[in-house]
Order: structure tokens, then sequence, then C-alpha cells
């Protein structure tokens, strides 16, 4: 089944605490991005990847980190959160841009800086 | 500045009727514009792409028309019914990304 896998679903983490939301996709896909959704503000992406090695940022990307070793993971890395990254997070691949494909999504993970 | 304007957060319509959902955009010439629903705590599913040189689309009940002139893009679904009840986002495409707008939520009264 093609699918986005998020993990965890739920954290509750503390203030400066490292922590890494994985994003893994089955489909081959070259085209992936993080988003936080939060009230009233929408989706709002942190940091997309075009391929394997080549990532750039989004509209928020302070406080984060990326990598892009392999073509179907994602990670998302805090490396010292904070409570303003209390949010819903979500990882979305795609095959590519330009040729306008659909998006996929992951379930969400739900983070909490305490 | 860029932006991307659903029209209203709520829209409340009666079983039966149809819902008109509103994307406008500001400083952007898309390629391409998508219309996703999104359920409470889940991700976006797709359901449509229009491109900028089509008027309209259509799948089952649902409809998206794409005005550049205007820039703006209409989403109607057709005898709507309460299992259509979610949030709606449209998402442009420009410059190699993708831009949500914040959605609007459908509710569709029995």
């Amino acid at each position: 089944e093609a699918q986005v896998t998020q993990n965890p679903r739920y954290l509750i983490t503390v203030t400066g605490k490292k922590l890494t939301v994985t994003c893994s996709q089955n489909m081959n896909h070259e085209y992936m991005s993080w988003y936080r959704q939060d009230p009233g503000l929408g989706l709002r992406q942190i940091y997309y990847s075009m391929n394997v090695e080549v990532t750039d940022k989004g509209d928020v990307p302070e406080g984060y980190k990326v990598s892009r070793k392999e073509k179907r993971n994602f990670p998302l890395i805090l490396e010292s959160p904070s409570p303003n990254q209390t949010s819903l997070y979500f990882c979305a691949s795609s095959f590519g841009l330009q040729g306008g494909t659909e998006a996929f999504f992951g379930q969400g993970t739900r983070l909490t800086v305490v | 500045s860029q932006k991307i304007e659903q029209n209203s957060e709520a829209l409340n319509i009666q079983e039966g009727k149809t819902a008109t959902l509103t994307c406008n955009y500001t400083n952007y010439s898309p390629a391409y514009l998508q219309w996703y629903r999104q359920d409470p705590g889940r991700g976006p599913v797709f359901l449509l792409l229009i491109r900028e040189n089509e008027k309209e689309k259509r799948k089952e009940r649902l409809k998206v028309t794409f005005d550049t002139t205007l820039k703006q893009s209409l989403f109607h679904i057709t005898a709507s019914q309460p299992a259509d009840s979610a949030t709606y986002l449209c998402a442009v495409y420009n410059n190699n990304d993708m831009r949500f707008g914040a959605g609007t939520r459908l509710t569709v009264k029995p």
C-alpha cells in the first residue's frame, strides 16, 4: 500500500531535549516536505527536498533541521525544542511538483514541548 | 506579499445543497492549483488538480474552476452529504513550492 509513515504519532518532550521525527515513503517519490499546522494559520512549510542530498528552507525553518540521505526517508530534527514548536507536524511526498502530481501526507505527529 | 486566502473559516450548509468554497491568491502565477480534504487529526487527502490552461475540472460530485484573471479558484460540492463535513484546503504551486491556504471548515447538516 502506498503510504507516508511518520513516527511518533504523539510526543511530549521538555524544552531543550533534542528530538527527531521520522518520515518514510514507499512510493519512490523525489519530492518530500515538512509542514506544521497551527489553528488559524493552516499548513506552513518548514523544509522541502527535491531529491537526495537536496534540501531547502520553506517559510518557517528556524529551529528545525532536515536531512535526505536516502530517497525514502526525510527526518525532521529539533536540536533544542522550545514551547513555540508545539504543533501538529505533517510530512508529505510526491513524484515532483513541476508536472503537477498529488501530494501524499503522513498521519501527522502531535508534538508538545513543555 | 504573497497570500492565499480561503473565503471563510467555516461554512455551514444543509444536506443536499451545493457547497461553494473560494480560494484567492495574491502575487502568485501558479501553473496549477490543488484541493485537499482534511479530517480532524488526519493528514490532508488529495481531491483535484486544475492547471492554468483549464477552466473547469470535475470528479463525481466535485467541481473546481480556475480563473487566472481573477486569481481565484472555486470548489463546489453538489448534493452535499454530512459525510462531506471536513476542512478543505487549496494549494498553489509556485516556483518549485506548494503553498496552502488556511482552509475552510465545511459542516453539512442533515
